[in-house]
């Protein structure tokens, strides 16, 4: 079993759906989630950060995070064609310097 | 502020060549980071600098040599390259000492080695 399962996708929706992208993970010493967005070609902007168990909110973006059932998401509303991109899930244990990457999921939000 | 900056963007050589990457960051971030990334697949972590050292280097081949010469700066030179290792090269940074490891990605340099 791999630590971080990501549905790679790919995912393909019409403009102003609700998205709803997930990541679940095996290993309990995680303690810190991380959402990445990846435009084609470019380096991975850093959407959410979210520290152990709870929500999180930032404008159209909304993260979860269930540390009993080892699971964490990513909502958007109101999805947008700029929202088009590879959504990657990290997270880490906090002990050293590393992150644990999903394998991506890649969205795609039509006109 | 949450910039990182790479360069150059794109990069093309020669299997003999000797040729440079070049991070920097102006966060006061004291962890700094290159990554290998090939198409549709996550970031795979090469070495981590931590105050200036290296703390980490996951089985790199030696013909790819870090340098980290200020808190803001970080390096990648690169000899003797293969095809295979044509790829997306991030740089990346974060806060060190938090456990955080909230880390900020720099654009890439995208490297095609003939």
């Amino acid at each position: 079993q791999k630590e971080v399962e990501q549905d790679p996708g790919p995912l393909s929706v019409p403009e102003g759906a609700i998205v709803s992208l997930n990541c679940t993970y095996s290993n309990s010493a995680f303690q810190y989630f991380m959402w990445y967005r990846q435009y084609s070609r470019k380096g991975p902007e850093l959407l959410m950060y979210t520290y152990s168990s709870g929500n999180k909110e930032d404008g159209r973006f909304t993260a979860q995070v269930d540390k009993s059932s080892k699971y964490i998401s990513l909502f958007i509303r109101d999805s947008q064609p700029s929202d088009s991109a590879t959504y990657l899930c990290a997270m880490s244990g906090g002990s050293n310097y590393k992150l644990t990457f999903g394998k991506g999921t890649l969205l795609t939000v039509n006109p | 502020d949450t910039e990182v900056t790479q360069t150059p963007k794109h990069l093309v050589m020669g299997m003999t060549n000797k040729k440079s990457l070049k991070c920097e960051q102006h966060m006061g971030h004291r962890a700094m980071y290159w990554y290998k990334q090939k198409a549709k697949k996550p970031p795979e972590l090469m070495f981590v600098y931590s105050y200036e050292k290296l703390s980490i280097n996951e089985s790199v081949p030696s013909r790819f040599s870090p340098e980290c010469p200020n808190s803001s700066l970080l390096n990648l030179h690169l000899h003797a390259l293969q095809p295979e290792d044509s790829a997306l090269y991030l740089c990346a940074s974060s806060q060190a000492g938090t456990g955080a490891e909230t880390q900020y990605f720099g654009p890439g340099t995208r490297l095609l080695v003939l």
